[in-house]
């Protein structure tokens, strides 16, 4: 099946940029979503289809997938925002169709 | 409001089986897929199964499979996830969540989650 790999970790200061990327082969051909995760909670779809944002996320999130790696990118970072990130694609090539990525944790300093 | 409800979780032994459950409202249950989604203690997101709006396309993680079975009943706005051969690697908090798109096919985009419900299985 697919695979996701992404970073353990990512630090940053508040009112920074952060980047969180995923890779994956060709992930450039595949529609990518983001999820956070909080301790205790349900995740949370905040990027879809490489860019999109549901409604009520921040304009501040904002993802883009070129190549073989995908991004979600943070501005202005809070310190609201630390949680762990996950990528997702769907992949109904073989009957293992989702594929979730290892996760990241955001650290904001 | 979109609301998704896991039940059916709790503490089985090695080789038992379990049957969670998932009761949906607050939006058109027979029009979108969904889909079961674990998170093992200290692990990271793993996708489990999904089922389209009419039961014709269901996928299973390799992980699950043969072991594991989807199901909804539409009347009933539920989602069921029958679990047999349970083993300590399917200790897990396990989410329910709706695909984004209400289309026959499935999207494998997951707007709406449940709180979960957490099953342990002791060796």
């Amino acid at each position: 099946s697919y695979v996701l790999t992404q970073a353990p970790s990512v630090s940053v200061a508040p009112g920074q940029t952060a980047r969180i990327s995923c890779g994956g082969n060709n992930i450039g051909t595949k529609s990518v979503h983001w999820y956070q995760k909080k301790p205790g909670q349900a995740p949370v779809l905040v990027v879809f289809d490489d860019s999109d944002r549901p409604s009520g996320i921040p304009e501040r999130f904002s993802g883009s997938n070129s190549g073989d790696t995908a991004t979600l990118t943070i501005r202005r970072v809070e310190a609201g925002d630390e949680a762990d990130y996950y990528c997702q694609v769907w992949d109904i090539s073989s009957d293992h169709a989702g594929v979730f990525g290892g996760g990241t944790k955001l650290t904001v300093l | 409001e979109v609301q998704l409800v896991e039940s059916g979780g709790g503490l089985v032994k090695s080789g038992g089986s379990l049957r969670l459950s998932c009761a949906a409202s607050g939006f058109s249950f027979d029009d979108y897929g969904l889909n079961w989604v674990r998170q093992a203690p200290g692990k990271g997101l793993e996708w489990v199964s999904s089922i389209s709006s009419n039961s014709a396309y269901i996928y299973y993680a390799d992980s699950v499979k043969g072991r594991f079975t989807i199901s909804r009943d539409n009347a009933k706005n539920s989602l069921y996830l029958q679990m047999d051969s349970l083993t300590a690697e399917d200790t897990a908090v396990y989410y329910c969540a709706r695909d984004r798109l209400d289309i026959v096919v499935l999207t494998g985009k997951f707007d709406y989650w449940g709180q979960g419900t957490l099953v342990t299985v002791s060796s």
